[in-house]
């Protein structure tokens, strides 16, 4: 069956400007959850959704928004990107909940110049 | 505040010496622990998940133990496959949020 997939893989903005980044989970999995990775601070939590409600929020600014789909499919949109947000962003999905241990994707790489 | 503390940064291991890597937590209640390994350019795989001081699981030649601060995953006779970033993360009682350490890189050495 079908991993977790996300779209684009690697991607070049330029400070000011936005992005949209996109994940579909695996077949039937309703929990989406969405990672920062970065080598001095690791994977940061951003958000996670299920049956398209936000149920949790880590501690990122307003710039970083997100939302699900009636699919499952997700998106998650960063607006007046700064230098700061070049990073890994990762999308993982879950049946139930991200205690049944997530299956991640293999992430979106951005680089803000 | 929660939060999550792995040890080594970096670990080398001859091919078939035995070791072990480090993760300690603080969490106002701990609902599991879990294990993942990460390959350059790849998202984290999941391992194992733990959620009581005292349980164990094993996969291959992994092998990861909880207490109620710690826990370790011990690896028995590396290989140059096991080469890989191993990332422990806790899900508090509270909320579904992971708190993710900054991971083990282990390389064995053939």
């Amino acid at each position: 069956k079908a991993g977790v997939t996300q779209t684009p893989r690697y991607l070049i903005k330029t400070r000011g400007q936005q992005v949209t980044l996109s994940c579909s989970p695996i077949s039937g999995h309703r929990s989406v959850s969405w990672y920062q990775q970065t080598p001095g601070q690791g994977l940061q939590f951003l958000f996670e959704y299920f049956s398209e409600t936000q149920r949790n929020k880590g501690n990122f600014p307003g710039r970083f928004s997100g939302r699900q789909f009636s699919n499952s499919r997700s998106e998650m949109n960063v607006s007046t990107l700064e230098l700061g947000d070049s990073a890994l962003y990762l999308c993982a999905s879950s049946y139930q909940g991200a205690n049944y241990g997530y299956t991640f994707g293999s992430g979106t790489r951005l680089t803000v110049v | 505040e929660d939060q999550v503390t792995q040890s080594p940064e970096a670990l080398r291991l001859q091919e078939g010496e035995s070791s072990s890597l480090n993760c300690s937590y603080t969490v106002s209640g701990l609902r599991g622990l879990f294990w993942y390994r990460q390959d350059p350019g790849k998202g984290p795989e999941f391992l194992f998940t733990l959620y009581s001081a005292g349980e164990e699981k094993e996969k291959e030649r992994l092998k990861a133990t909880l207490t109620k601060k710690e826990s370790f995953l011990h690896i028995t006779a590396p290989k140059p496959e096991d080469s890989a970033t191993y990332l422990c993360a806790v899900q508090a009682n509270t909320g579904n949020q992971f708190y993710f350490g900054t991971g083990t890189s282990l390389t064995v050495i053939p």
